[in-house]
């Protein structure tokens, strides 16, 4: 079966700091990975997602990046943190092959604070 | 730009009681999925419906998706505490790209 893991589960960085998130996909191959951002308790926005190792696409320009340097592999990154890049950050996967409907599964997610 | 609405926003209700929340949109979507989050967890896929006018049934959740594949709706009946959380509708263009979510419905069941 397929799991999907994000870390850290918590980080708290001061302004200005990097930034590094880590999510990875086990069980299946090639999957269409995705970077969410949800605010306190609402609706998730897209950031990112990626069909490919190298091939990112991002959906709001911003303080952040995206990459994936391996096919199971995706990673969201900042060089300065700022305040309104706190929230909950999800990675979701789906599959390139057997469905049709873009059906996403959810990592458990990674709580950032930036004070 | 696709937007979803979702109402009501929040929802609180006895254990027992039926309940039905909606998710609504001006633009057509390939395919519309439901989620439950509990705090502070990633969101679970509870269904996807494709076609107009679909209904699927999920033990006591009930979801229907609109004829003209705009909107649909989620009715649970004789809810349980159990059932507790945010319900998240999401809609999809038919390729990769990520999915359009609405902001949610948080609904709460009391003992």
């Amino acid at each position: 079966s397929q799991t999907i893991h994000q870390w850290p589960a918590t980080l708290v960085q001061p302004v200005g700091s990097p930034l590094s998130l880590e999510c990875t996909v086990e069980g299946t191959s090639n999957p269409n990975l995705y970077w969410y951002r949800q605010a306190a308790g609402r609706g998730l926005q897209l950031l990112f997602y990626s069909v490919g190792i190298g091939q990112i696409s991002s959906e709001v320009p911003q303080n952040l990046s995206a990459s994936r340097p391996q096919d199971r592999q995706f990673i969201l990154s900042s060089k300065k943190l700022l305040l309104s890049d706190s929230g909950f950050y999800l990675c979701a996967w789906s599959a390139t092959v057997g469905t049709l409907y873009n059906e996403q599964f959810f990592g458990p997610g990674t709580r950032l604070t930036v004070l | 730009t696709q937007l979803l609405e979702q109402s009501p926003q929040f929802l609180s209700i006895q254990e027992g009681e039926n309940l039905t929340v909606y998710c609504n949109s001006s633009s057509v979507f390939s395919s519309l999925q439901w989620y439950r989050q509990e705090p502070g967890e990633g969101p679970v896929l509870l269904v996807t419906v494709v076609t107009g006018g679909e209904v699927k049934k999920l033990k006591r959740l009930t979801f229907q998706f609109g004829d003209a594949r705009k909107d649909s709706s989620l009715h649970i009946t004789a809810a349980q505490p159990g059932d507790t959380g945010l319900y998240l509708c999401a809609g999809g263009g038919g390729g990769a790209d990520g999915l359009t979510f609405g902001k949610g419905t948080h609904l709460i069941i009391q003992p």
